[in-house]
């Protein structure tokens, strides 16, 4: 069974701390992605990835940086914590090729207090 | 860019009748793929039914079917018989199919989505 893990179903932390959000798949996909899920703004793509070492900024990369240096692990960093930051987080991973499908998390849902 | 736009917030259906959720997009592109995802309150996000461009047959999967309109750019959802499990949200993604970073395999492009459809199914 494929799977995409997200290391936490639910994160609080205070405003100005560093937060990591870990994904880790198992399909051996290159593609990888963080997105930020809103209510009444969709999915909106924070930053992704084709290969390890590899980060391309998306729509709205402002706040945060990604780390990945192995194939199975993509980390959203949050430099800085903001209340603004308070949202759902998603990551999905996808095979090259023309005819792939993403795989998504489970989702974190951070709270900044 | 490409753009999706999802002009219905929030739907309601009888258990057992059918809805159709409409989804548009916007692109100058002749190649790419259209998606339908289903996120439940577990949150997971599940791919219901995809539309290649290229194909004119509109792609079913069991109950769920889509009305895929090309020049009117228009992708709407049809789901057939509904069930109480059916109860979520719906998101319509666009999939460009333009190479643009070849040095990584081709084709890449990222998932766009709408806002979301949130459909209520009633017993």
């Amino acid at each position: 069974d494929v799977k995409v893990t997200q290391s936490s179903r639910y994160l609080v932390k205070r405003t100005g701390e560093k937060v990591f959000l870990e994904c880790v798949q198992d399909m051996d996909h290159e593609n990888m992605f963080w997105y930020r899920q809103d209510p009444g703004l969709g999915l909106r793509l924070i930053y992704f990835s084709y290969d390890v070492k590899m980060k391309e900024k998306g729509d709205i990369p402002e706040g945060y940086s990604v780390s990945r240096e192995k194939k199975e692990r993509f980390s959203l960093i949050l430099e800085s914590a903001s209340t603004n930051q308070t949202s759902m987080y998603l990551c999905a991973s996808s095979s090259r090729g023309r005819n792939t499908e993403a795989f998504f998390g489970q989702g974190t849902r951070l709270t900044v207090v | 860019a490409q753009t999706v736009t999802q002009s219905q917030p929030e739907m309601s259906v009888q258990e057992a009748e059918t809805v159709t959720l409409s989804c548009t997009y916007d692109t100058s592109e002749s190649d790419y793929y259209l998606f339908w995802y289903k996120q439940p309150p577990s949150r997971q996000m599940i791919l219901v039914i995809r539309q290649e461009a290229y194909k004119q047959q509109n792609a079913t999967e069991n109950r769920f079917s889509v009305n895929f309109q090309k020049a009117a750019k228009s992708f709407s959802l049809k789901i057939s018989d509904s069930q109480l499990g059916d109860a979520a949200m719906y998101f319509c993604a666009y999939r460009s199919l333009v190479t643009t970073r070849e040095e990584y395999g081709g084709s890449q492009g990222n998932l766009i989505f709408g806002k979301g459809t949130k459909l209520s199914v009633k017993p």
